[in-house]
């Protein structure tokens, strides 16, 4: 168990809905990062926060979006989906930021199905 | 070209061989190493984590990165069925920016045999 929760596991929901994906990082850890993982693509990171403030963007939609809530716990927020965003989500968290040379632990995932 | 290149696999080895898996990367900023195992549909578990060049062994595990081939190595000795699993590598420059972000391998499917 690597302390990151991420909640739902799976969720199954229509095109063009919105759903929410929902993070707790480890406990003590600032950085909070949300990365997707397709059979095609493999592990593709979407974007980086920091103690509430978004750090570093990878390959995120624009409709897509996330946020870092005070008790650090994260959200991200999927809409007008398509099928080809079916994709396992997954939420990591560091201490800080990897420039101190920490990595990243990983949560088990939330597995969305666009049908 | 890929920043970070893996060979997918599949490799299937049988019990107590011993596995190489490898990566090659083109971005000369990364300083940060690193091994994860990831089960199916589970999340990526950390295995090995280096900085810079060098070896580094724990256990059965040992990950040599040569930044002047712009190659590094995950070795599994004794090598048991539980280790049947999707190894990736993952690198990062450690720097400011959007460098933070790790950058993975595709991962190599890896099934040790009874």
């Amino acid at each position: 168990d690597s302390g990151v929760t991420q909640t739902p596991k799976h969720l199954i929901t229509a095109t063009g809905q919105r759903v929410t994906l929902r993070c707790s990082p480890r406990s003590g850890d600032l950085s909070v990062y949300w990365y997707q993982q397709s059979l095609d693509q493999g592990l593709q990171f979407l974007i980086q926060y920091y103690n509430g403030e978004e750090r570093a963007k990878g390959n995120i939609l624009e409709r897509f979006s996330a946020q870092q809530f005070p008790d650090l716990h994260s959200e991200l927020n999927l809409s007008s989906l398509e099928l080809g965003d079916s994709a396992l989500y997954f939420c990591a968290s560091s201490p800080t930021s990897l420039g101190s040379g920490n990595t990243i632990y990983f949560g088990e995932g939330s597995w969305l199905t666009v049908v | 070209q890929k920043e970070v290149e893996q060979d997918p696999g599949p490799l299937s080895v049988p019990e107590g061989a011993i596995v190489s898996l490898n990566c090659t990367y083109s971005n000369s900023a990364f300083q940060y190493f690193m091994w994860y195992r990831q089960y199916s549909r589970k999340g990526p578990e950390l295995l090995m984590y280096t900085y810079s060049s060098g070896n580094k062994e724990d256990g059965r595990f040992t990950a040599q990165v040569d930044k002047s081939s712009k190659y590094i190595s995950l070795f599994i000795r004794d090598s048991q069925p539980s280790d049947s699993a999707t190894y990736l590598c993952a690198m990062s420059a450690g720097s400011g920016g959007s460098n933070y972000k790790l950058t993975f391998g595709k991962g190599t499917l890896l099934t040790v045999n009874p």
